[in-house]
């Protein structure tokens, strides 16, 4: 079945240092990937995705690329700020299992000032 | 509001009662989802909704879960005699479709069983 694999945390970097959070996933069809994250106090927020092979998402400074050779879709920003202390959970859909998302473990990350 | 709505936002309980979970999708979204998510863990699919009936329930755990749509909008997951294992974020989805569009998460209900 579909699965994915996250970086363990916790991560702690200071500010505008360079974060990346390695992501793999193992799925049977062509799935869709996700990063969502979760800030202290809130819900569950899409932070970005990219829908098929060589796709890149980007949103708030964070990139990742899905990449269908490695089965990868690592998380990266290049200057992380203190408003980026979060819990980031890697995940994928797959129409074959009705788009229900399948998320990693997540990663903690906090950013110190 | 324009979220997705999950009541209440905590609920302890002891161990053997029964408790209902409650979630209203954002309007007009036909497919809702809920998830469960346990400390330090990922939210864990349960059960989805397309319209009013449950087109996948595989994830489940047990039959003394259940969950209904009556009206194919509010939803109510229903735990059955309680278990101390059950303690953990109940997380409600909706989305537009299933056809790949993007899932909005409410708030979560964190369920605490004494």
């Amino acid at each position: 079945g579909d699965s994915v694999t996250q970086m363990e945390g916790p991560v702690t970097l200071s500010e505008e240092a360079f974060l990346t959070i390695n992501c793999t996933y193992t799925a049977t069809g062509y799935p869709s990937l996700f990063w969502y994250v979760q800030y202290p106090g809130e819900g569950l927020q899409l932070l970005l995705k990219a829908t098929k092979a060589d796709d890149k998402g980007s949103n708030k400074g964070f990139e990742a690329t899905y990449r269908k050779e490695t089965t990868s879709f690592h998380l990266e920003k290049g200057s992380v700020q203190v408003s980026d202390s979060a819990v980031y959970f890697c995940a994928l859909s797959d129409r074959a299992n009705d788009y229900k998302l399948s998320f990693g473990a997540g990663t903690t990350v906090t950013v110190r000032a | 509001g324009a979220g997705v709505s999950q009541t209440p936002s905590n609920k302890v309980t002891e161990k053997g009662k029964y408790v209902e979970l409650r979630c209203d999708p954002i309007s007009g979204h036909t497919a809702l989802y809920w998830y469960r998510q346990s400390l330090g863990q990922g939210p864990e699919f349960l059960i989805y909704f397309q319209g009013t009936g449950a087109a996948d329930d595989s994830g489940l755990p047990n039959d003394r879960f259940f969950a209904v749509r009556p009206e194919g909008s509010v939803s109510t997951l229903k735990i059955q005699r309680t278990e101390r294992g059950d303690s953990a974020v109940y997380l409600c989805a909706s989305s537009l479709n299933t056809a790949n569009t993007e899932a909005f998460f409410g708030q979560g209900t964190r369920l605490t069983v004494v």
